[in-house]
């Protein structure tokens, strides 16, 4: 099984509908992050959290926000849609030993009509 | 400013040896790493330098200079599945990575 999950895997909707996007991950990471991808561009960071009372805004969190449920579980919504949050948006964890490199889970294609 | 540049594209035989360059500008230094990237998949990691020189972990290698705000990933005995794209990444602080926008790799016979 994967270690860090997304759903859903594809999502398609309109503008001003709200959507939560969901990420869970069976690592014992206390790291978790969001990030989106659009083409051209790196990887920008919308929130991370640290563990389940920490929650920090990343470069890009206008529009979004998120709840952190558990350790394990990281949720991204969007209050109300808009074509430009049109994405392949990604969940992260990291944990502080070994390198501390981020393990991805597999993304969720968000297109706003 | 932050700032992390890398070729958009690059094209390589089968076989062949290529590097992938990545030149950085950040307010702070904690570690570079390399993802490589499948279409349509999530980042997985590949190397991490944070020291200057060369890392070598099979046929790929990672090399830093951080004097220079360089790094480079060298990909070696080349495979089709290496076509990708392939990512640079620096940590600014403690948790913060900077990403690159990647340099797609083409692999042709």
């Amino acid at each position: 099984d994967a270690d860090v999950t997304q759903t859903p895997r594809n999502r398609i909707t309109k503008t001003g509908k709200r959507i939560m996007l969901e990420c869970s991950q069976t690592k014992g990471h206390d790291r978790m992050y969001w990030y989106r991808q659009d083409p051209g561009l790196g990887l920008r960071l919308i929130y991370y959290s640290f563990d389940v009372k920490d929650i920090n805004k990343g470069e890009i969190s206008d529009g979004y926000s998120v709840s952190r449920q558990a350790q394990a579980k990281f949720s991204l919504s969007l209050e109300s849609a808009i074509p430009n949050q049109t994405a392949l948006y990604f969940c992260a964890t990291s944990d502080l030993t070994g390198v501390g490199e981020q393990f991805f889970g597999p993304g969720t294609r968000l297109t706003v009509l | 400013g932050q700032n992390i540049d890398q070729p958009t594209e690059m094209t390589a035989t089968e076989g062949a040896i290529v590097q992938i360059n990545c030149t950085y500008q950040t307010s702070g230094f904690n570690g570079l790493f390399w993802y490589q990237q499948h279409a349509g998949e999530a980042p997985t990691f590949l190397s991490y330098n944070v020291l200057d020189g060369l890392e070598e972990k099979g046929r790929f290698s990672s090399f830093l200079s951080r004097s220079k705000g360089y790094s480079y990933l060298l990909l070696k005995e080349l495979q089709m599945k290496d076509s990708a794209s392939y990512l640079c990444a620096v940590r600014d602080g403690d948790y913060q990575l900077i990403w690159g926008a990647g340099t797609k790799l083409i692999i042709k016979p």
